[in-house]
């Protein structure tokens, strides 16, 4: 059962690349790393899911280590509206029908 | 294309009284699923549905009532409203009925539905 490593929290500025780490030492094989995020009271909100190779979409770039035991999710120019909780997803309840959520990362971005 | 759709966004009731929250989705998903999120709980489940007449539980399905009568909707009832179901409650739905870390399945989430019971 992976369980993923986040830090609380961290700080950036605005224009600046957001580095969030996590790390999944435990995860399987066949599991997909998985991000979301939520802004303040929205709901979560699909960022970007990568398996071995680096994933990069609009939103975001994830790169994966050789290993798999984790993974970094980069904000290229993050921006106020980036202020968010981020969440790195390895797990899935038992039938594997819903994602686990953990506390995630707070990423306060400031001017 | 509006994705997830909840109804109300805020609710306050009475303890022992009942209300149903509305999700709706206009995506065609297979999936569709009910969290609530307490402060320093993260995001469980109480219930979800891989099709049209098929549910089941979550993590925390006590206390709350599900049905999947159509593909489009999935309400969720609150039998007797306690106030220990004090909560925001989120609706999610994904295209595809296969493991959420497979790699196929991606959900969406609704906006959120913020429920208070005195």
């Amino acid at each position: 059962d992976a369980k993923t490593t986040q830090p609380t929290s961290m700080d950036c500025a605005e224009g600046r690349a957001a580095n969030l780490p996590c790390n999944h030492s435990t995860i399987s094989g066949n599991e997909y790393v998985y991000w979301y995020r939520q802004i303040h009271s929205q709901g979560p909100q699909y960022i970007i899911h990568g398996l071995k190779n680096n994933e990069t979409n609009e939103m975001a770039s994830l790169i994966i280590t050789e290993d798999r035991k984790s993974s970094t999710l980069i904000l290229p120019h993050a921006t106020l509206r980036d202020t968010a909780v981020y969440y790195c997803i390895v797990r899935a309840n038992q039938a594997g029908t819903a994602l686990i959520f953990g506390k995630g990362t707070t990423l306060s971005v400031s001017s | 294309n509006a994705g997830v759709t909840q109804t109300p966004k805020f609710q306050v009731l009475k303890t022992g009284q009942s209300m149903t929250l509305q999700c709706a989705q206009d995506m065609n998903h297979e999936y569709m699923s009910w969290y609530r999120q307490d402060p320093g709980m993260g995001l469980r489940l109480i219930h979800y549905s891989v099709g049209a007449g098929i549910t089941d539980q979550g993590e925390v399905p006590n206390g709350y009532n599900v049905s999947r009568s159509t593909t489009e909707d999935f309400p969720l009832r609150l039998l007797s409203a306690a106030p220990s179901q004090t909560s925001v409650y989120f609706c999610a739905s994904s295209p595809t009925t296969r493991g959420v870390l497979s790699g196929a399945n991606v959900l969406t989430f609704g906006a959120g539905s913020r429920l208070t019971v005195l």
